[in-house]
């Protein structure tokens, strides 16, 4: 158990679909993450957000939309997504600053575009 | 910009070998480095950090030392366990001015032990 739950674990959805990728911290972090992990890519940063504020956005397709509603959730709303969006998606959190505290991540979501 | 660079894998070790995956960054200011490991069907979990030059970061017998002036910062075991099979990844650590920071992540190398 390492404190950040992502939910699904598994994801198929077709081109036209909506679907949410959800993740949830109860260890007090203040800062939440997105990563995109592809095959044989280095792990992309998507999104970062600090007191429920986004401090940044990876240039990422408006396909993507994030939420945060309170610093101990974090969404990833998904819509009208191609074929080579397939990844792992993994959600992370952390005290604040990277230098000094470590970032948890949780299991992740294996989404599948068909 | 910012970029962490390891060697590609995969890399196959008997049991009890030594291990030594290189990773390489490039950086403006002072970064903390890190090395995460990912097991199969797992998220990352930290495995050691250095947040200095010459600072050595331990853990379960993983070793690497923050070498500032060859830009690197290799990860090493003197014994490897076939329970090491995992993909070891190298970042650092770039901040966002006064919002902490972002972990920037080397490719992942991964690590096959055989008994």
């Amino acid at each position: 158990e390492t404190g950040v739950t992502q939910t699904p674990r598994h994801l198929v959805m077709g081109m036209t679909n909506k679907k949410s990728l959800k993740c949830e911290q109860h260890l007090g972090h203040n800062a939440m993450y997105w990563y995109k992990q592809s095959a044989k890519k280095p792990l992309e940063l998507m999104f970062v957000y600090n007191f429920k504020e986004q401090t940044e956005n990876n240039s990422v397709p408006s396909r993507f939309s994030p939420e945060c509603p309170n610093s101990s959730h974090l969404f990833l709303h998904l819509h009208t997504l191609q074929p080579e969006d397939s990844a792992l998606y993994l959600c992370a959190s952390s005290q604040g600053d990277l230098g000094r505290y470590e970032a948890f991540f949780g299991q992740g979501t294996r989404l599948t575009v068909v | 910009g910012n970029s962490v660079t390891q060697m590609e894998g995969p890399v196959t070790l008997s049991e009890e070998a030594f291990l030594t995956i290189n990773c390489t960054y490039t950086a403006t200011g002072y970064p903390s480095l890190f090395w995460y490991v990912q097991y199969p069907g797992e998220g990352l979990q930290l495995l050691l950090k250095a947040t200095k030059a010459d600072d050595k970061g331990s853990n379960k017998g993983f070793e690497a030392t923050y070498r500032k002036e060859t830009t690197s910062f290799h990860l090493e075991k003197g014994s490897v366990q076939v329970s090491d099979s995992a993909v070891y990844f190298c970042a650092l650590s770039q901040p966002i001015y006064n919002q902490g920071g972002k972990l920037i992540f080397g490719q992942g190398t991964e690590l096959s032990v055989k008994p």
